[in-house]
């Protein structure tokens, strides 16, 4: 059972460059989220899914982009990276069947925009 | 506007005591809430969570209290471990709604 898979866990980007995170789930959740970790902060929401076919922004969605089109898949899309995009990128999923459960985590890719 | 805080950004012990992390939010909705453990270049690991119908939940070494009309939970450690050293983020939820985090505490369990 993989769990949450991120890739890549490594990308460096010029500034105006466009790329794609990926990030896959094999736990059959239904939500599944984008958060950003910046140096000694906590993690802040990019953007949220509760199902497929249905995406929708969070705290920081400036600059990004995402598409739900399968229950297992959740790109999350840069375009025109900036330097203030240089970030660590956490995918998650949680089950949200009968009452609360914990979210689980994909390992993080991080981001360098030079 | 923080809606979980963590006000301590890091915090030392010795093996073999208790480590106690706590937590503020400011959010009346939320009813769930989560701990998590995070080690470097690795994602954050669930490690316990409560009910907002309960005051305290256990698992071995770890216990997490809540009190709600405080608006503060906690999680303590014991004994604490050098393996216990990470960052630990607080989280909390309103069902169908999105976690959310504090900003970590770090431990450090000295041997």
């Amino acid at each position: 059972n993989a769990g949450v898979t991120q890739t890549p866990k490594f990308r460096i980007l010029k500034i105006g460059q466009s790329m794609t995170l990926q990030c896959a789930q094999d736990m059959n959740h239904n939500y599944m989220y984008w958060y950003r970790q910046d140096p000694g902060m906590g993690l802040k929401l990019i953007y949220y899914s509760v199902g497929a076919g249905i995406t929708d922004k969070g705290e920081v969605p400036n600059g990004y982009n995402v598409s739900r089109s399968t229950t297992e898949d959740f790109p999350l899309r840069l375009e025109l990276a900036a330097p203030s995009q240089t970030s660590v990128y956490f995918c998650a999923s949680s089950g949200r069947t009968g009452g609360n459960t914990e979210a689980f985590f994909g390992q993080g890719t991080r981001l360098t925009v030079v | 506007d923080q809606q979980v805080k963590q006000n301590s950004p890091s915090l030392s012990v010795q093996e073999g005591r208790i480590s106690i992390l706590n937590c503020d939010y400011t959010n009346s909705m939320f009813d769930y809430f989560l701990w998590y453990k995070k080690y470097p270049a690795e994602g954050p690991t669930f490690l316990i969570s409560i009910s907002s119908i309960k005051d305290k939940n256990e698992d071995g070494r770890f216990t997490v209290f809540l009190n709600k009309s405080a608006k503060h939970l906690s999680l303590h450690i014991v004994p604490s471990q050098p393996g216990d050293s990470a960052v630990y983020f607080c989280a909390a939820n309103n069902y169908g709604q999105n976690f959310v985090f504090g900003p970590g505490t770090r431990l450090s369990v000295l041997p």
